[in-house]
């Protein structure tokens, strides 16, 4: 257990519907960091949240959105669904800028 | 936005030899760091290397940071059924390790 939870474990829904999916960083942990990876790919960078607010966003689709909460777990929305969406979802957190510890993934599978 | 080649993309070894793989980049980084993902799990860091040419053991693995600070390379000795999983690096420019960008990733496959 890394202590960065994510839930649920796995999601199945259709095109265009709209999935949230949510993230609790390990204790003590301020940053929190959202990871797209498709099959056969390395992790793709999403955005950032550090205390709250967002601090770097990487390739987020608009129809993409996150937030962190002031009891600092993290919720990624995604929505207008589209079949290239299926992927592992990866939330990792940190304390400050120091290494990220992953959380297990959420398996999003858009049918 | 940055790339990092990440080679071989499969391996199938047997059980006891030793592999290497290594990742480039067109970009000078200031931090490496060497993941492994194991089937249903996040990835978990192995090594994190901060300086050109710093070579860095962690058991059985060994990693080092390219001079040119546009390689990496992992090795693994004596390879173990336990070692089978997907296996990353992970360049930042930062030297934070605020902006990481991952290689699509090694599969280590290890046989009896």
């Amino acid at each position: 257990d890394s202590g960065v939870t994510q839930t649920p474990k796995h999601l199945i829904t259709a095109t265009g519907q709209r999935v949230t999916l949510r993230c609790s960083p390990r204790s003590g942990d301020l940053s929190v960091y959202w990871y797209q990876q498709s099959l056969d790919q390395g992790l793709q960078f999403l955005i950032q949240y550090y205390n709250g607010e967002e601090r770097a966003k990487g390739n987020i689709l608009e129809r993409f959105s996150a937030q962190q909460f002031p009891d600092l777990h993290s919720e990624l929305n995604l929505s207008s669904l589209e079949l290239g969406d299926s992927a592992l979802y990866f939330c990792a957190s940190s304390a400050g800028t120091g290494h990220r510890t992953f959380g297990s993934g959420t398996r999003l599978t858009v049918v | 936005g940055q790339q990092l080649n990440q080679s071989p993309q499969s391996m199938f070894i047997q059980e006891g030899e030793d592999v290497s793989m290594n990742c480039t980049s067109s970009s000078i980084f200031n931090t490496w760091l060497w993941y492994k993902q194991d089937p249903g799990e996040g990835p978990v860091l192995l090594i994190a290397l901060y300086k050109a040419g710093e070579l860095t053991s962690n058991g059985r693995l060994t990693a080092q940071f390219g001079i040119t600070r546009k390689d990496s390379f992992l090795n693994i000795s004596a390879s173990i059924p336990s070692d089978v999983g997907i296996y990353f690096c992970a360049g930042d420019l930062t030297g934070s390790a605020r902006q990481l960008t991952f290689g699509s990733g090694t599969q280590l496959t290890v046989l009896p």
